[in-house]
């Protein structure tokens, strides 16, 4: 079975400062791997994904996030925040066979302070 | 190109009651998954339609269940509500291109409150 663990439910960060979400996965098999954001009341908008390929991933808003297989991580960087990035952020797993079933970690809130 | 939309945006329902809950996906997209989002237990899988066949389920009870028309419009129905179903239920549509699915786009939500 596939799970998601990311480390702290709430990062508070300064503006202009780096952004660090962590995110571990679990998979039997490779992985489909992604990062969601949630502003309130809204779904979920995709930031970026991993599939295969290059395990530097670069997504929407300047954020990134690097693939590391020895270390079943996924963890998303962005190197200076900004007041809107202040959202709920969840990292994502799927199988290769059938991405369609996501299983998502518990979120991390993100607090961006003047 | 339209995004996914669902409809309704809120709703309000008594326990015993049922409800049913529509998702219009992306043009062209034939896959719809729902999935359930509450502060206890975050998002979870509740099931995926293609070409109108349910191909894969969570693990909810028969409560839920969906189903999805040949248009790729996709309904999900709640019977017998109970308080614990108070939830934001997100629709996800996606693409298939050479037999592999890309990824999810997201709904708004349907908010769902079981008083």
């Amino acid at each position: 079975a596939q799970s998601v663990t990311q480390l702290g439910s709430h990062v508070s960060v300064s503006e202009g400062a780096l952004v660090l979400l962590r995110c571990n996965y679990s998979s039997s098999v490779p992985p489909y791997l992604f990062w969601y954001v949630q502003y309130p009341n809204q779904g979920l908008q995709l930031l970026l994904k991993y599939t295969t390929g290059a395990t530097l991933v670069k997504g929407i808003n300047g954020f990134e996030a690097e693939f590391k297989k020895s270390e079943t991580s996924f963890h998303l960087t962005k190197p200076s925040a900004h007041m809107s990035d202040a959202a709920e952020y969840f990292c994502a797993v799927s199988d290769r066979g059938g991405a369609q079933k996501l299983v998502f970690g518990q979120g991390t809130r993100l607090t961006i302070n003047p | 190109k339209a995004g996914v939309t669902q409809t309704p945006r809120y709703l309000i329902k008594t326990r015993g009651q049922q409800v049913t809950l529509s998702c219009s996906p992306i043009s062209g997209h034939r896959s719809v998954s729902w999935y359930q989002q509450t502060p206890g237990q975050g998002l979870q899988f509740l099931f995926e339609y293609f070409s109108e066949t349910q191909r894969n389920k969570g693990n909810f009870p028969g409560r839920f269940s969906g189903r999805q028309f040949s248009n790729s419009r996709s309904e999900m129905n709640v019977s017998t509500l109970e308080l614990g179903d108070s939830a934001l239920y997100l629709c996800a549509s996606s693409s298939v291109t050479g037999g592999r699915y890309n990824e999810q786009f997201f709904g708004p939500g349907t908010r769902l409150t079981v008083l």
